[in-house]
């Protein structure tokens, strides 16, 4: 079965610092990635997702991730980052199925609780 | 454009009494999902509709029930309410395909004393 761990359950960080949240998981074969943003009292909203192909993606409000295999890591980065950006972050994996054969739902990080300083 | 909507958004219960949850999704999606979230646990999937007529456990189905009688409907039930379902719930919709995320509803908050 398919885990993810996030290390980090809380980080700080200063406004206009850079911003690395570290995301490892364990499959089988290649995982469908992503990283959803939840702000308080809020839903899951989708920041980037990596399915093949270049493995540095992109994502929204200025967010990217690195899919390392090797590594079996797929961490988020922000050069700077702003107070807006404070929430909980969750790090997500699809199974083999996912690919739309199968509807299987993600697994879960526990989630990353990001703090930004003034 | 709504997305994916849940009722309600928060309630109170007493321990043995039962209710229903309503998911409803307006953008045609085959696949529908119910989470849970606790705290330091992240969200856990309790069960899954690959369309409309079927449904599938998760990984932690016990004292819940669903239904999807309706494509744009997910229904999740507590028959006999117990302290320990006390969660944020989470529904969730997504197309069919390689490329399609999930999307979230904004959570129904259930308290159950």
């Amino acid at each position: 079965a398919q885990s993810v761990t996030q290390p980090d359950i809380h980080i700080t960080v200063s406004e206009g610092a850079s911003l690395e949240l570290r995301c490892n998981y364990s499959y089988g074969a290649t995982p469908y990635l992503f990283w959803y943003v939840q702000s308080p009292g809020q839903g899951l909203q989708l920041l980037l997702k990596y399915f093949s192909g270049d493995t540095l993606v992109q994502g929204i409000k200025g967010f990217e991730a690195e899919f390392k295999r090797s590594q079996s890591s797929f961490n988020l980065r922000k050069p700077s980052v702003h107070w807006s950006d404070a929430a909980e972050y969750f790090c997500a994996v699809g199974p083999e199925g996912f690919s739309g054969g199968g509807a299987d739902g993600l697994t879960f990080g526990k989630g990353t609780h990001l703090i930004i300083q003034p | 454009n709504a997305g994916v909507t849940q009722t309600p958004k928060f309630r109170v219960l007493k321990t043995g009494q039962s209710m229903t949850l309503l998911c409803a999704q307006d953008m045609n999606h085959e696949y529908m999902y119910w989470y849970r979230q606790d705290p330091g646990m992240g969200l856990r999937l309790i069960h899954y509709s690959v369309g409309e007529g079927t449904t599938a456990k998760g990984e932690v189905p016990d004292g819940y029930n669903v239904s999807r009688l309706k494509k744009q409907n997910f229904l999740l039930g507590l028959e006999s309410a117990a302290p320990s379902q006390t969660s944020v719930y989470f529904c969730a919709s997504r197309g069919f395909g390689s490329n399609q995320p999930q999307h979230f509803g904004d959570g129904t908050r259930l308290s159950i004393l």
